[in-house]
């Protein structure tokens, strides 16, 4: 079963503005992940949050991770065209560094 | 480097009939993994491969068999193709030591 789950499912917004979505998840985790996929092609990391973190920056990526409340957020700012994809969170949970994808978030950053 | 290349991109099959799916790598990964993907859904595994000569089963392993005898590959099988594996199937690939996944462009195929 899918140990992750995105929230919103879609999300459209103005280019400038920023986009924000969370992920659920219902087990201990090791790390949570988010990567980013474009239409019709592959998966591509972003970031990485480990258990003992609560906060992590990359560029205009901010996550932040909530182990009490088992949810992680991703925050993209001054959104971009480029930026047009869909993204998972996955997690990491047990042995063999198998990961679990939630179902994602389309945004859609309009010119 | 080519990363993590996947053949064919895209195929059709009849239902019953036979396929391979080809994942290679060029990193010198230890951990390889089989994904599908259909709409609306995220990644599910299939299966994977701890190294060179293993497979393990994934989440919906059922109707899939795997192979790993060079490191730098891992083949994907379906023995009698269902229109319920229409679908597109990702192959991955991580260090050791390693958190993150390498992902390859994907293979679309479609069961009739």
């Amino acid at each position: 079963s899918q140990q992750g789950e995105e929230d919103p499912q879609a999300l459209s917004i103005q280019e400038g503005e920023n986009a924000t979505m969370n992920c659920s998840y219902k087990t201990s985790i090791n790390n949570l992940q988010w990567y980013r996929q474009n239409s019709g092609r592959g998966l591509v990391h972003l970031i990485l949050i480990r258990s003992n973190e609560r906060e992590k920056h990359s560029g205009r990526l901010r996550v932040t991770l909530d182990t009490s409340k088992k949810s992680s957020s991703l925050l993209i700012t001054a959104s971009r065209a480029a930026d047009t994809a869909s993204y998972f969170c996955a997690t990491d949970a047990g042995s063999d560094y198998k990961l679990s994808f939630g179902a994602g978030t389309t945004v859609t950053v309009r010119a | 480097n080519a990363g993590v290349t996947q053949t064919p991109k895209f195929r059709v099959l009849k239902t019953g009939q036979s396929m391979t799916l080809l994942c290679a790598q060029d990193m010198n990964h230890e951990y390889m993994y089989w994904y599908r993907q259909d709409p609306g859904m995220g990644l599910r595994l299939i299966h994977y491969s701890v190294g060179e000569g293993t497979t393990a089963k994934g989440e919906v392993p059922d109707g899939y068999n795997v192979s790993r005898l060079k490191k730098q590959n891992f083949l994907l099988g379906l023995e009698s193709a269902a229109p319920s594996q229409t679908s597109v199937y990702f192959c991955a690939s991580r260090r050791p030591n390693g958190e993150t996944q390498y992902f390859g462009p994907g293979t679309r195929l479609l069961v009739l």
